[in-house]
């Protein structure tokens, strides 16, 4: 059975802190690996990653994927109170058009 | 404003009412889904179509029952549904293919009594 596992599931740090965000997963026909920022209702997009070792990085946001350990982690730096949110990371099937498999989120708090 | 939009935002119903749930996607996209969030569990896709055709059904319960006329617009029917069913529903669309761009509607909230 695929898995996608996250970790923590929640966290509170202060303004200015920096936050790792972690995902493993466990899956067959592995496609690549997405992070989202869900706030109030609807998932926006972060990063797609498909290969290992390779740092992609937006403003504050970064992130990076470990395929022979199966995992991911996703990098805050230098918080803000607008980062709080919940942080999902999905990984794609690749015999399944369009099949995501999501972890259950991380719970970002950043508190002023 | 998301170019993915879903009516109704919030509904109550019965056990034994039918609705629907809508979905539009103006961004011109070939590909709609549906997916389940409920509390505490992870997000979960229960159908796919490219094209007007459905190409997933995850398992879903038959008292779930997804149309898509054409590729802008997707709908949910709904009927004899349980309590457990309560759960805020997302649409998504994307390009062929294009992870990038599978953009997530508003999401409808539904509460079964």
């Amino acid at each position: 059975e695929d898995k996608v596992v996250q970790s923590p599931l929640s966290l509170v740090v202060h303004e200015g802190d920096t936050v790792t965000l972690n995902c493993s997963y466990e899956v067959t026909n592995f496609r690549s690996l997405l992070w989202y920022k869900q706030e109030k209702k609807a998932p926006t997009f972060l990063f797609m990653l498909t290969s290992s070792g390779i740092e992609k990085k937006s403003g504050r946001l970064s992130s990076i994927l470990d395929k022979k350990e199966l995992f991911s982690i996703l990098n805050i730096t230098a918080t803000q109170t607008g980062d709080s949110a919940v942080y999902l990371c999905a990984v794609e099937i690749t015999d399944s058009w369009g099949k995501l498999q999501f972890g259950a989120g991380t719970q970002v708090v950043v508190t002023p | 404003e998301t170019g993915v939009t879903q009516t109704p935002r919030h509904l109550v119903m019965g056990m034994t009412n039918k609705k629907s749930l809508k979905c539009e996607q103006h961004l011109g996209h070939n590909a709609m889904y549906w997916y389940k969030q409920s509390a505490k569990k992870p997000l979960e896709l229960m159908f796919v179509y490219n094209f007007k055709e459905q190409t997933e059904n995850n398992s879903v319960p038959s008292r779930f029952s997804p149309e898509c006329p054409n590729s802008s617009h997707l709908f949910l029917h709904l009927h004899t549904l349980q309590p457990e069913d309560s759960a805020l529903y997302l649409c998504a669309s994307s390009q062929d293919r294009s992870r990038e761009t599978q953009y997530f509607g508003p999401g409808t909230r539904l509460l079964v009594l």
